[in-house]
């Protein structure tokens, strides 16, 4: 069956550390993988996406993987900072002609100071 | 530039009852998806429209359906109410000249059924 696999249990980590969060999934093809940050009571919003033929994407502080043979993406967040603590989600887009995006359940990420 | 706004953002309806609710995506953009989102299931899509028409639909039984207005803006209805529709109902815009980039979303709609 197909699946997407997110840390189910809360990472805590402490303030200035790299957070490491893995997205995994069994049986699809992604042609697209998107990483999304959700607040409690808030709509998701968008931090990277990353195409099958890409291995790695930055942006300031964030680092996205994506090794298809794996099937599996790691999403980092460097020098992490209390407010960074939030539900973070991963989404496949299996091709180019589907908009939809398939959810994660997301991690939820707690930074302390 | 305003964002994706969602109303009602809170409504409680009975079993059976039907509910509309309402998405103005981000001005310009032609594309407005929905997701449903629960406990249990997590994020989930409903359907997507660009330019008034249905381009992806999810795996949703029939008393979910759409609608997207010539001005970009969509609706979304659930008839016959069931317990398990109790969820946050998440609209999503995009540019929609492709496939692929990232969603937009808004604050959601929080519907509990009693």
């Amino acid at each position: 069956s197909q699946k997407i696999e997110q840390n189910s249990e809360a990472l805590n980590i402490q303030e200035g550390k790299t957070a490491t969060l893995t997205c995994n999934y069994t049986n699809y093809s992604p042609a697209y993988l998107q990483w999304y940050r959700q607040d409690p009571g808030r709509g998701p919003v968008f931090l990277l996406l990353i195409r099958e033929n890409e291995k790695e994407k930055r942006k300031e502080r964030l680092k996205v993987t994506f090794d298809t043979t794996l099937k599996q993406s790691l999403f980092h967040i460097t020098a992490s900072q209390p407010a960074d603590s939030a539900t973070y989600l991963c989404a496949l887009q299996m091709d180019t002609g589907r908009r939809a995006l398939t959810f994660g359940s997301g991690t939820r990420l707690q930074v302390q100071p | 530039k305003a964002g994706v706004t969602q109303t009602p953002r809170y409504l409680i309806k009975t079993r059976g009852q039907q509910v509309t609710l309402s998405c103005s995506p981000i001005s310009g953009h032609r594309s407005v998806s929905w997701y449903q989102q629960t406990p249990g299931q997590g994020l989930q899509f409903l359907f997507e429209y660009f330019s008034e028409t249905q381009r992806n639909k999810g795996n949703f039984p029939g008393r979910f359906s759409g609608r997207q207005f010539s001005n970009s803006r969509s609706e979304m209805n659930v008839s016959t109410l069931e317990l398990g529709d109790s969820a946050l109902y998440l609209c999503a815009s995009s540019e929609g000249a492709t496939n692929t980039g990232e969603l937009f979303f808004g604050e959601g709609s929080r519907l509990t059924v009693l």
